[in-house]
């Protein structure tokens, strides 16, 4: 089974702080994604990457940036945390099949004060 | 620009009920349709697919079938389980890079 490992499950972060948030995929997919998942808007891309080195952004790829150093570790940086980036970050992969489902981590709950 | 409609929750059932959850989309060309689903404390898990019109998805008793007509993909399950409790998300991608587009949720809680 696709494993996608998120380093943290729950993280209290002050207004200001640089955060990062580790993803580690265990089954040598190109596809990364971070989504965040708030009430009410389901889940909204914010960056992706399709290989190493390479990202594109999502939908709302403000404040947020990534880095893919190797291949199955996709990392979301928040350079300077604001209250609302209070939200559910989950990482995700897929192969580059057409059609491939994503395969989830399960989320890290970042507050930010 | 694409997008997914789904129907707001909660949705509170009992045990051995019939589940409808409604799901509509906009999108050019011909999406491929998903329905995800959360447990509690988990990340999101493919339910069932469907890639092309008329195409019907099915697993674990839930079914969606792929309705170009009426741009719909609809989940639905004959009996349900308290175990289905979950949130259910519907969502689009235009296969080209498998990008999904997801619908906002749907809240399932199953009463025994």
């Amino acid at each position: 089974d696709v494993k996608v490992t998120q380093s943290s499950r729950y993280l209290v972060k002050r207004t200001g702080e640089k955060v990062f948030l580790e993803c580690v995929q265990d089954m040598d997919h190109e596809n990364m994604f971070w989504y965040r998942q708030d009430p009410g808007l389901g889940l909204r891309l914010i960056y992706f990457s399709y290989d190493v080195k390479m990202k594109e952004k999502g939908d709302i790829p403000e404040g947020y940036s990534v880095s893919r150093e190797k291949k199955e570790r996709f990392s979301l940086i928040l350079e300077s945390a604001s209250t609302n980036q209070t939200s559910m970050y989950l990482c995700a992969s897929s192969s580059t099949g057409l059609n491939s489902p994503l395969h989830f981590g399960n989320g890290t709950r970042l507050t930010v004060t | 620009g694409n997008s997914v409609t789904q129907m707001e929750g909660p949705v509170t059932l009992s045990e051995e009920a019939f589940l409808t959850i409604n799901c509509t989309y906009t999108a050019t060309g011909y999406p491929s349709l998903f329905w995800y689903v959360q447990y509690p404390g988990e990340g999101l898990q493919l339910l069932l697919k469907a890639t092309k019109a008329d195409d019907k998805g099915s697993n674990k008793g839930f079914e969606a079938t792929y309705r170009k007509e009426t741009t719909s993909f609809h989940l639905e399950k004959g009996s349900v389980q308290v175990s289905d409790s979950a949130v259910y998300f519907c969502a689009l991608s235009d296969g080209a890079t498998n990008k999904l587009i997801f619908g906002t949720g749907t809240l399932l809680a199953v009463q025994p």
